[in-house]
């Protein structure tokens, strides 16, 4: 079935540091990939998203390359800042629109 | 341009007892999907509802069930309530093209349940 790993948390970083959390992912077909973010104490917000190979999700900073040829979706931004703290989790769908998300990375950002 | 509702924010129940969740959905969306998110673990699927019929389902027990009205919203009920039905329900709502593949699934703030 499909399956989504994603690295393991927490990552500290210091303010205008580099990020990148990586996500791998197995599925048959087609899937599109998702990055979705969850601040504390909230729901999910959607961050960025892919539908097909070598296209590049970007919102807010944060961006990701749908890498068919490595099955990658790694989640990078040039420079962090201290809102940018929460849970990132990458997602997939597959058939009939089932989102299969890995287990979450948290992200800490200090001064 | 309402976004995805649930309530109740936070519930309380004791093992064996059952419970409703409710999902209003994002505008325009008649597509109504269902996950648990346990402490510290991602979103995991429990069903989809469109059309007022379940179309997907997740590796979950008859225990749980839902339903879909006219209007799009959802409910998810829980019967036998376990300790281990402790989570965050989350409801995603999208919109299904037959033309094309589904759009994107926004969700709503959770339901915090907790079984003593």
């Amino acid at each position: 079935g499909d399956s989504v790993t994603q690295m393991e948390g927490p990552v500290t970083l210091s303010e205008e540091a580099c990020l990148t959390i990586n996500c791998t992912y197995t599925a048959t077909g087609y899937p599109s990939l998702f990055w979705y973010v969850q601040y504390p104490g909230e729901g999910l917000q959607l961050l960025l998203k892919a539908t097909k190979a070598d296209d590049k999700g970007s919102n807010k900073g944060f961006e990701a390359t749908y890498r068919k040829e490595t099955t990658s979706f790694h989640l990078e931004k040039g420079s962090v800042q201290v809102s940018d703290s929460a849970v990132y989790f990458c997602a997939l769908t597959g058939g009939g629109n089932k989102l299969t998300f890995g287990t979450g990375t948290q992200l800490k950002v200090e001064l | 341009d309402a976004g995805v509702t649930q309530s109740p924010t936070h519930l309380i129940k004791t093992r064996g007892q059952q419970v409703t969740l409710r999902c209003s959905p994002k505008s325009g969306h008649d597509t109504v999907s269902w996950y648990q998110q346990a402490l510290g673990q991602g979103p995991q699927f429990i069903f989809q509802y469109y059309e007022e019929e379940e179309r997907q389902r997740g590796n979950f027990p008859d225990r749980f069930s839902g339903h879909q009205f006219p209007n799009y919203s959802s409910e998810l009920n829980v019967n036998a309530l376990l300790l281990g039905d402790s989570a965050l329900y989350l409801c995603a709502s999208s919109l299904v093209d037959s033309g094309r593949a589904p759009d994107t699934q926004y969700f709503g703030p959770g339901t915090r349940l907790t079984v003593l």
